[in-house]
C-alpha cells in the first residue's frame, strides 16, 4: 500500500536533547513538508522540500533542521535551540504540480519534559 | 508574506448547509485548498480552486474569487461525522510549493 509513515507516534525527551522525527513516503512524490500543530491551532510550516537535496525554510524554521538525501525520506531534527518543542508534528508529501494535494502522515506527538 | 483568516467556530444542525469563509493575503497565488481534520487525526484533502468559480465534489463544494482574495467551503446535507476542523490553505511563493494554512474552523454538527 502506498502511503506516508511517521515514527514514532509518541515521543518523550528531556529538555536540552536533540530529537529526530522520521518521515517516509512510497508515493513517489517529489515534494515533502513538515508542519507543527499546537492544541486548537492550525498547521504552521517548518520546512519544505521540492526535490531531493533541496529544501527551504517555512515560517517557523528556527530551532529545527532537515535533510533530503533520498526522495522517500525527509527527517526533521528538533534541536535544543527550539524554545517550545512540545507539539504535534505532521509530515506531508505531494506531487508538486497541479492541485498539489498534500497527503499527511499520522503525526508524531512530541513531549519535552 | 502569506496569511489567512477564517472563523474559529461554526455550529449547524444535521441535514443543514454550512458555509466556511476564508480570506487570504499572499504573494504569487497558485491556489486555495481545503482540508478536514478530525480530533487526533491527520488532515485530509477536500477540495482545490486555482481559478475563479465553484468546484463541486459530492456534498462538498468550494468557491474562489481571486479578485477578492476570498474563498469558501460549502458543506451540504450535514452529517454528524462532518464534525471536525476545516482548514483553508493557500499555495504561494516561488513555484507554488510554500503552503500556508489558516488557523482552522471548528464545525460542530448537532442532532
Amino acid at each position: 500500500d502506498g502511503g506516508i509513515t511517521q515514527s514514532p507516534k509518541y515521543l518523550f525527551r528531556k529538555e536540552g536533547q536533540n530529537v529526530t522525527l522520521s518521515c517516509e513516503q512510497n508515493l513517489n512524490h517529489d515534494a515533502m513538508y513538515w508542519y507543527r500543530q499546537d492544541p486548537g491551532q492550525g498547521l504552521r510550516l517548518i520546512y519544505y522540500s521540492q526535490i531531493v537535496n533541496d529544501f527551504q525554510k517555512g515560517d517557523i524554521a528556527e530551532g529545527y533542521s532537515v535533510s533530503r538525501e533520498k526522495k522517500e525520506s525527509f527527517p526533521l531534527t528538533v534541536t535544543s535551540a527550539q524554545k517550545n518543542p512540545t507539539a504535534f508534528y505532521l509530515c506531508a508529501s505531494s506531487i508538486g504540480s497541479g492541485r498539489n494535494e498534500q497527503f499527511f502522515g499520522p503525526g508524531t506527538r512530541l513531549t519535552v519534559l | 508574506g502569506q496569511s489567512l483568516e477564517q472563523p474559529s467556530e461554526v455550529t449547524a444542525v444535521e441535514g443543514a448547509i454550512v458555509q466556511i469563509n476564508c480570506t487570504y493575503q499572499t504573494s504569487g497565488f497558485y491556489g486555495l485548498s481545503w482540508y478536514q481534520q478530525h480530533d487526533g487525526g491527520a488532515p485530509t484533502f477536500l477540495s482545490y480552486n486555482a481559478l475563479d468559480g465553484l468546484e463541486e465534489t459530492g456534498r462538498f463544494s468550494s468557491f474562489l474569487s481571486r479578485s477578492d482574495s476570498y474563498g469558501y467551503l460549502l458543506l451540504q446535507e450535514l452529517q454528524m461525522k462532518d464534525s471536525a476542523s476545516y482548514f483553508c490553505a493557500v499555495r504561494g511563493g516561488t513555484g507554488g510549493f510554500k503552503t500556508i494554512f489558516g488557523a482552522g474552523t471548528r464545525l460542530f454538527v448537532k442532532a
